[in-house]
């Protein structure tokens, strides 16, 4: 069965960088999109960035452009999402999630499969 | 604020009939048949429930269905039971930001 397994809570103080980690299984790793999602405490969902796990290419909303980093190992079947220059209105759970398979005609708009979710603090 | 509008809650009772509105434009909800919706249980992740506007993954009960009319996305669940007590956030596409969301809608079965 297809699984995202994501890294632990991590606490950090504000203009610090977070790496979370979300390694798949049950599926071939390099034949889908993976996705990151955030979510504030209370809030909605938002969408922070793609990447091809197969050439290892990223797209970033354009809010986190220069500040957010995705990047993939094949071998372990794992993507990781850096954030940098952290800020307290960073403070929220962050989502790995599945889209389409690579060779999909349309665009990215849909996650079938979520991992459980990452709770980054930022705090001093 | 949240690129698609949803309400903040809606209400049903048991065996009713709910719909749950998601209003964005012509250049997200109103230009693309992919409109999808997630389930979200407190302090679990998303699930999928609808995608392509109307499709269901297998798995997920036909009680829920979806639509679309202009710029506004709907998800009706029919039959309520007290397990859909759940929040619901609607999602599309939309050309220059790949994917949006909406704020998301508190269900409360009565």
């Amino acid at each position: 069965q297809v699984q995202l397994e994501q890294s632990g809570a991590e606490v950090k103080k504000p203009g610090a960088s977070v790496k979370v980690f979300c390694k798949s299984s049950g599926y071939t790793f390099t034949a889908y999109y993976l996705h990151w999602v955030r979510q504030a405490p209370g809030q909605g969902l938002e969408w922070m960035g793609i990447i091809n796990p197969s050439g290892g290419s990223t797209s970033y909303a354009q809010k986190f452009q220069g500040r957010v980093t995705m990047t993939r190992d094949t071998s372990t079947s794992t993507i990781y999402m850096e954030l940098s220059s952290l800020r307290s209105e960073d403070t929220a759970v962050y989502y790995c999630a599945r889209g389409l398979d690579i060779v999909a005609t349309i665009p990215p708009s849909w996650f079938d499969y979520w991992g459980q979710g990452t709770l980054v603090t930022v705090s001093s | 604020q949240s690129a698609l509008t949803q309400p903040a809650s809606v209400s049903g009772s048991p065996g009713q009939s709910i719909t749950i509105s998601c209003t964005g434009t012509s250049n997200d909800v109103g230009g693309y048949n992919y409109v999808s919706w997630y389930q979200q249980h407190p302090g679990k992740a998303p699930k999928l429930m609808i995608y392509d506007v109307t499709k269901r993954p297998s798995g997920v009960s036909n009680r829920f269905s979806g639509s679309k009319y202009g710029n506004t996305a709907s998800l009706t669940i029919s039959g309520l039971q007290a397990e859909d007590e759940a929040d619901y956030f609607c999602s599309s596409y939309k050309s220059s930001s790949f994917v949006v969301f909406g704020g998301g809608t508190k269900l409360t079965v009565l």
